[in-house]
């Protein structure tokens, strides 16, 4: 079964980093394109950022371009999300997200709470 | 543009038929995905590519599509069926984009 754990969430003051990851199992990591989305609170789902399945291209939603890094690790079959200069507003919970030829599988998510 | 629009709510009594409107100009080049999202849980896929049903979906979840508008419709909504959802499309660029999801109330 395909199983996708998030990891590395917490509470953050505004400025601060975190590095969010997601271990993958169940699939051939290596072969699919990954996502985070997120979720603020009582809002609706954002679309963040994808990586390729070969690393080679990177995608983000505007408001984290220069901000956040998304990468992975083939060999430990991990995502990633460095964020870095973090804003109030991205607290959310974070999602780890892949689209294999057996379905669309997401993780349970975790939060990132950026406060002072 | 690639926003994509959605009622905020939609509410009928059970065992009545509920539709769920996606509109965005990216829809007559762009699949659409249909996602349902209950209170702390992580989304749920019930269409993909406009009206195709995922395994273990139940058949009355059904998608249709017509120019920048795709449709969700839920026949005889049970109770079961309430919660959020929200469409989704990718575009050319390799980015995403949710609309706003939808509060279906089956009362």
């Amino acid at each position: 079964d395909v199983q996708l754990v998030e990891s590395g969430g917490g509470l953050v003051q505004p400025g601060g980093s975190l590095r969010l990851s997601c271990e993958a199992s169940g699939f051939t990591f290596d072969s699919f394109l990954m996502t985070w989305v997120r979720q603020a609170p009582g809002k609706g789902l954002e679309w963040v950022a994808s990586i390729k399945h070969d690393g080679t291209g990177k995608f983000y939603v505007d408001s984290v371009k220069g901000r956040f890094t998304i990468s992975r690790d083939d060999a430990k079959n991990s995502l990633y999300l460095q964020m870095n200069s973090l804003r109030v507003e991205d607290t959310a919970v974070y999602f780890c997200r892949v689209v294999t030829f057996t379905g669309d599988f997401w993780g349970r998510g975790t939060l990132v709470t950026v406060s002072s | 543009s690639h926003d994509l629009t959605q009622p905020s709510s939609v509410s009928v009594s059970p065992g009545q038929t509920a539709r769920i409107t996606c509109s965005g100009d990216v829809l007559t080049k762009k699949f659409v995905r249909w996602f349902q999202q209950k209170p702390g849980q992580a989304p749920v896929l019930v269409i993909f590519k406009d009206s195709e049903r995922p395994s273990g979906i139940p058949e009355r979840f059904s998608g249709s599509s017509s120019g920048t508008t795709v449709t969700l419709t839920i026949s005889g909504a049970q109770v079961d069926d309430e919660g959020d959802y929200y469409c989704y499309s990718a575009a050319d660029n390799n980015r995403g984009v949710f609309g706003r999801g939808t509060k279906l109330t089956v009362l």
